[in-house]
């Protein structure tokens, strides 16, 4: 079975712009969580989606906001970016049914802003 | 609230050293406990985990027991390789918080 991918692996922005990264998590899991993971803060919650919708959100500024499709596949956008948001960015997925603790990442996408 | 509390690295052995890297935890609760490992431009990959309290983790030689009475998770490995250097992060999930709380990380390198 395939695991968690997120394209793209790397990405260079400049400030100001936006972006948007894409996680596709393991077939047959629903939940999808998005972290943020910097040398200064570490491993941070961003937000968690189960079918479709927001089931829980980090302490994370309006500017990063996430959405996911009827196939679980799951995107994260952040606007106006800003040099703190240089990171990578970590999904993972999750089964449901008293198992969504046992998560799988992904490769992570490495987000520069210059 | 919840949090771990993790042991500053970073850590070198020698090849065939034992490992001890403690972790400590703060929740309400029946927290589930974890260990993590990120390899070099990789993402996490679950090394162990425990559920409930006195159980004990294991996987590839690495062990650890969630201790209630001290709050601890620490991990072991009794004998390092070279292959076992890595950034190790200790984590904990809450049911109703439905996401990681993580440590800090231990980056731990084995030299020949």
């Amino acid at each position: 079975k395939a695991g968690v991918t997120q394209t793209p692996r790397y990405l260079i922005k400049t400030r100001g712009q936006q972006v948007t990264l894409s996680c596709s998590p393991i077939s047959g899991h629903r939940s999808v969580s998005w972290y943020q993971q910097t040398p200064g803060q570490g491993l941070q919650f961003l937000f968690e989606y189960f079918s479709e919708t927001q089931r829980n959100k980090g302490n994370f500024p309006g500017r990063f906001s996430g959405r996911q499709f009827s196939n679980s596949r799951s995107e994260m956008n952040v606007s106006t970016l800003e040099l703190g948001d240089s990171a990578l960015y970590l999904c993972a997925s999750s089964l449901e049914r008293g198992r969504e603790y046992e998560q799988y990442f992904g490769p992570g996408t490495r987000l520069t802003v210059t | 609230g919840n949090s771990v509390t993790q042991m500053e690295g970073p850590v070198t052995l020698s090849e065939e050293a034992f490992l001890t890297i403690n972790c400590t935890y703060t929740a309400t609760g029946y927290p589930s406990l974890f260990w993590y490992v990120q390899y070099p431009g990789e993402g996490l990959q679950l090394l162990l985990k425990a559920t409930k309290a006195d159980d004990k983790g294991s996987n590839k030689g690495f062990e650890a027991t969630y201790r209630k009475e001290t709050t601890s998770f620490h991990l072991e490995k009794g004998s390092v390789q070279v292959s076992d250097s890595a950034v190790y992060f200790c984590a904990l999930w809450k049911a109703g918080a439905n996401n990681l709380f993580f440590g800090t990380g231990t980056r731990l390198t084995v030299i020949p």
